[in-house]
């Protein structure tokens, strides 16, 4: 298996809901990473946790709050998200934070919209 | 700030001719410079990687040139295919305890038949 898998691909939610996203690998990856890409500009990262341990939050709103319950599986807990927020949400998976030489694996994303 | 510069948009080529997609970037740390394809509605696809003490690596139809007194690498395709048409991201790996990619923001390569 060399992917990542994301769930849901598209969400619509309110600004008063809750909602979760998910992302699970089963490459033996140590290293998982949250980016969020808005349209037409690159992917921004987000959070990055290295062997189920949260290494570096890029200064992100606490609406946002990343979780890694094991080595498989990252999640995005989203809460009184704004419509600013609407945008791709892709993780990746990578071997360690410190070998990329065959850089990350990327999930196909999911399509968020706040309304 | 924009530490890494994709400063083409756009880059249209012939099949069969060569691709030479750009990228420059500013921080002397950088580390590891990768190169990414991307097609609508799908996450960024790996293509290949160079690390700061290259200056080449080759990977079938794809090359990476690195210039690092210029500060600036280059991402060969030959021959281009059809398939090839997606927008193209280099992104530079921070070195040090802060292991981070930052992305330029992509070339789109359209590959005519």
């Amino acid at each position: 298996d060399t992917e990542v898998t994301q769930t849901p691909k598209h969400l619509v939610m309110g600004m008063t809901n809750k909602k979760s996203l998910k992302c699970e690998q089963h490459m033996g990856h140590r290293a998982m990473y949250w980016y969020k890409q808005k349209a037409k500009k690159p992917p921004e990262l987000m959070f990055v946790y290295s062997y189920e341990k949260l290494s570096i939050n890029e200064s992100v709103p606490s609406r946002f709050s990343p979780e890694c319950p094991n080595s498989s599986l990252l999640n995005l807990h989203l809460h009184a998200l704004q419509p600013e927020d609407s945008a791709l949400y892709l993780c990746a998976s990578s071997q360690d934070t410190g070998n990329v030489y065959y850089g990350y694996t990327f999930g196909s994303g999911t399509r968020l919209t706040v309304v | 700030d924009q530490q890494v510069k994709q400063n083409s948009p756009s880059l249209s080529v012939q099949e069969g001719r060569i691709s030479i997609l750009n990228c420059d970037y500013t921080n002397s740390m950088f580390d590891y410079f990768l190169w990414y394809k991307k097609y609508p509605a799908e996450g960024p696809t790996f293509l290949i990687s160079i690390s700061s003490i290259k200056d080449k690596n080759e990977d079938g139809r794809f090359t990476v040139f690195l210039n690092k007194s210029a500060k600036h690498l280059s991402l060969h395709i030959v021959p281009s295919q059809p398939g090839d048409s997606a927008v193209y991201f280099c992104a530079a790996r921070s070195g040090g305890s802060n292991y981070k990619l930052t992305f330029g923001k992509g070339t789109l390569l359209t590959v005519n038949p």
